[in-house]
């Protein structure tokens, strides 16, 4: 594998599921990031993790909930979602910035379609 | 806090003509800017990205794109359009004076672009 990957695809869930999102980076970053992608709106980045840190949540609802075991692997809980919250849902990696004078772009992962039902 | 503004949320060319996708851009610091390109069902993907060395950037595909500090503005160009070209573009600021907590990207609405015949 290379690059970003996320599983599932696709994720059809009722309101009272818990569920998954699975997402692994093989370019050897430091950085993760979960973006949420609706219709007709700008990519709303959610949370952000460097170096297995969380550095940035974007007052996210506690019903998703990330975790980063390692540099190369981000997690998102899903429990008790609203219809509202069905959307394509993308991971990221890049370089951590150690130095203000870089601009390190991102890498993103094909994305999990999610349906909430 | 920096923001992006993408004007015409679709632009429609025929094939063999320019491609041009706006892009203008706010921040408080000399920015960080990117184009990415989303092909349906996939994530983004990095066109090219600007980091204060030449004005003028060239990416993949036969894009590129000119920083104009006067005009706040990095407009994206194709000399001539191929269906292949037909997808959804974002442009993205990144302040340069994050630094420790990954690359963060504020994102515009995005500019369809459909390729005819």
């Amino acid at each position: 594998e290379t690059g970003v990957t996320q599983t599932p695809r696709h994720l059809v869930m009722g309101m009272t599921n818990k569920k998954s999102l699975k997402c692994e980076q093989h370019l050897g970053h430091n950085a993760m990031y979960w973006y949420k992608q609706s219709a007709k709106k700008p990519l709303e980045l959610m949370f952000v993790y460097n170096f297995k840190e969380q550095t940035e949540n974007n007052s996210v609802p506690s019903r998703f909930s990330p975790e980063c075991p390692n540099s190369s692997h981000l997690f998102l809980h899903l429990h008790t979602l609203q219809p509202e919250d069905s959307a394509l849902y993308l991971c990221a990696s890049s370089q951590d910035i150690v130095s203000e004078q870089l601009g390190y772009e991102q890498y993103f992962g094909p994305g999990t379609r999610l349906t909430v039902t | 806090a920096q923001s992006v503004t993408q004007l015409g949320s679709h632009v429609s060319v025929s094939e063999g003509a320019l491609v041009l996708l706006r892009c203008n851009y706010s921040s408080s610091v000399p920015p960080y800017l990117f184009w990415y390109v989303q092909y349906p069902n996939q994530g983004l993907q990095l066109l090219l990205k600007y980091t204060s060395a030449a004005t003028l950037v060239k990416g993949i595909n036969g894009f590129e794109a000119e920083f104009k500090k006067s005009e706040t503005s990095f407009h994206l160009t194709k000399p001539s359009a191929h269906m292949s070209d037909a997808a959804e573009y974002f442009c993205a600021v990144s302040d340069r004076g994050i630094t420790g907590g990954g690359n963060k990207l504020t994102f515009g609405t995005g500019t369809q672009l459909k390729v005819e015949l």
